[in-house]
């Protein structure tokens, strides 16, 4: 699996639109990217995924390049309760187990 | 349930005993995760069901951890022999199909090894 590396920790104001890039240089065909937001005290909670181009939900935005070599979280004008740790995971579609692997993530605390 | 259940969510044991730690995944959901996950870190994947068959080990560290999940729903992970090191939040994730399905994750249960 391709490994990932992101910051390890943002800081951001309320209000603010945070983008919270990973790189993951060795991603292969079969993978799509996923993260992860995980609150304290709390089991991980997926937010979002995506192969190209960008993706949307009610929650965030998934900005990929063409070379998918980095993907970048994007996070709309943030609260308090956006302080969490985000994990950014590469899965395989053609493997034949599912689990996902998560690094260290990266810690964003919003400040009022 | 609403999500997945884990019980108990603490569990403090002296070194050398057993114990079991139990999943409740959502109704339905074909996949079953166990995860481990240490302060600070991500967590760590252990082993993964689908339906009743363990389909994936070897995140397990040693053989004196297994898991089991005989009717394809409730799991329990075991850890024979506790040692200090294997003091961690122990996570169960539960996902709908086998593919690249979101994973819902219980609430853990915290193991102190004494």
């Amino acid at each position: 699996l391709a490994k990932t590396t992101q910051p390890i920790s943002m800081d951001s104001y309320e209000g603010q639109e945070v983008n919270i890039t990973c790189s993951h240089n060795n991603i292969a065909t079969n993978d799509y990217i996923t993260w992860y937001q995980q609150f304290p005290s709390q089991g991980p909670r997926f937010i979002i995924q995506g192969y190209k181009t960008k993706v949307t939900n009610e929650v965030a935005s998934l900005f990929i390049p063409a070379d998918r070599k980095s993907s970048t979280l994007s996070l709309p004008r943030v609260s308090l309760s956006d302080t969490a740790v985000y994990y950014c995971l590469v899965q395989n579609s053609g493997a034949g187990s599912y689990q996902l692997t998560f690094g260290k993530g990266t810690k964003l605390s919003v400040i009022p | 349930g609403a999500g997945v259940s884990q019980s108990p969510r603490y569990k403090v044991t002296k070194r050398g005993q057993d114990v079991a730690l139990r999943c409740d995944p959502i109704s339905g959901h074909v996949s079953l995760y166990w995860y481990r996950q240490a302060l600070g870190q991500g967590p760590e994947f252990l082993t993964y069901f689908n339906y009743e068959a363990q389909q994936d080990k070897s995140g397990l560290p040693n053989d004196r951890f297994s898991a089991e999940r005989p009717e394809g729903s409730i799991s329990t992970l075991t850890i024979q022999r506790t040692e200090q090191r294997d003091s961690a939040m122990y996570r169960c994730a539960s996902s709908l199909g086998q593919g690249l399905d979101e994973q819902f994750f219980g609430p853990g249960t915290r193991l102190t090894v004494l």
